[in-house]
């Protein structure tokens, strides 16, 4: 079965560079979520989107933006990064009704040197 | 703001003993998540939980979600190196939101 596709896998970037991460969701998920982990905690939400309008905002940095495409995937845009902001992370899919599950991709590593 | 809690952090155990894992919280969720997750990698699901009281057998691994939808548990029968992990609770106040994560519980198995 398809699953959630993510891209690049990895990706290495200095200070105040841009970055923007790719996530491609199942066929037929009307809704994507990204989330960010940190070495040895958990998974913390940033967006989500639900039918391409922004839906849900979480502990995401205002230098980050992110959008749905008519296509359904989705990017998420980083400016001005920071040695801080090294982490994976993760693009998720679901469908909305009836307390489908997300489905994760297996994320992008972000290191900022 | 949904706080989940997972218990015990680390878990050690020799192969063929059984273990459990506890997610508790003091807020109701629509839904509950098991994950289990490599190192870096995508936490992959292993089984969702909606209704109070539900049981669910995946192989070797019972998941039990509480009658009030406020914690939920993961029982490993018999556990084998290959259910060496981390697991990962997460819950969805309502359909389509967000995740709250419970920690993790990194789980080995010794043979």
């Amino acid at each position: 079965a398809a699953g959630v596709i993510q891209s690049p896998r990895h990706l290495i970037k200095e200070k105040r560079e841009t970055a923007t991460l790719k996530c491609y969701p199942i066929p037929r998920h009307d809704t994507v979520y990204w989330y960010q982990q940190g070495p040895g905690q958990d998974p913390q939400f940033l967006i989500s989107f639900y039918e391409k309008m922004q839906s849900d905002k979480g502990s995401i940095p205002d230098r980050f933006s992110a959008q749905q495409f008519s296509d359904y995937h989705s990017e998420l845009n980083m400016s001005s990064l920071e040695l801080g902001d090294s982490a994976l992370y993760f693009c998720a899919s679901s469908v909305r009704r009836g307390n489908q599950p997300q489905h994760f991709g297996d994320g992008t590593r972000l290191s900022i040197l | 703001t949904q706080l989940l809690e997972q218990s015990p952090q680390f878990l050690s155990i020799q192969e063929g003993e059984n273990l459990t894992v506890y997610c508790n919280s003091s807020s109701v969720f629509s839904s509950l998540q098991w994950y289990r997750q490599e190192p870096g990698e995508g936490p992959v699901l292993l089984v969702t939980v909606v209704t109070g009281g539900e049981v669910k057998k995946l192989k070797r691994l019972t998941f039990q979600f509480g009658d009030a939808r406020k914690d939920s548990s993961l029982h490993i029968t018999a556990a084998q190196p290959g259910d060496t992990g981390l697991y990962l609770c997460a819950g969805a106040g309502a359909a389509g939101n967000k995740l709250t994560f419970g920690g993790g519980t990194r789980v080995l198995v010794k043979p």
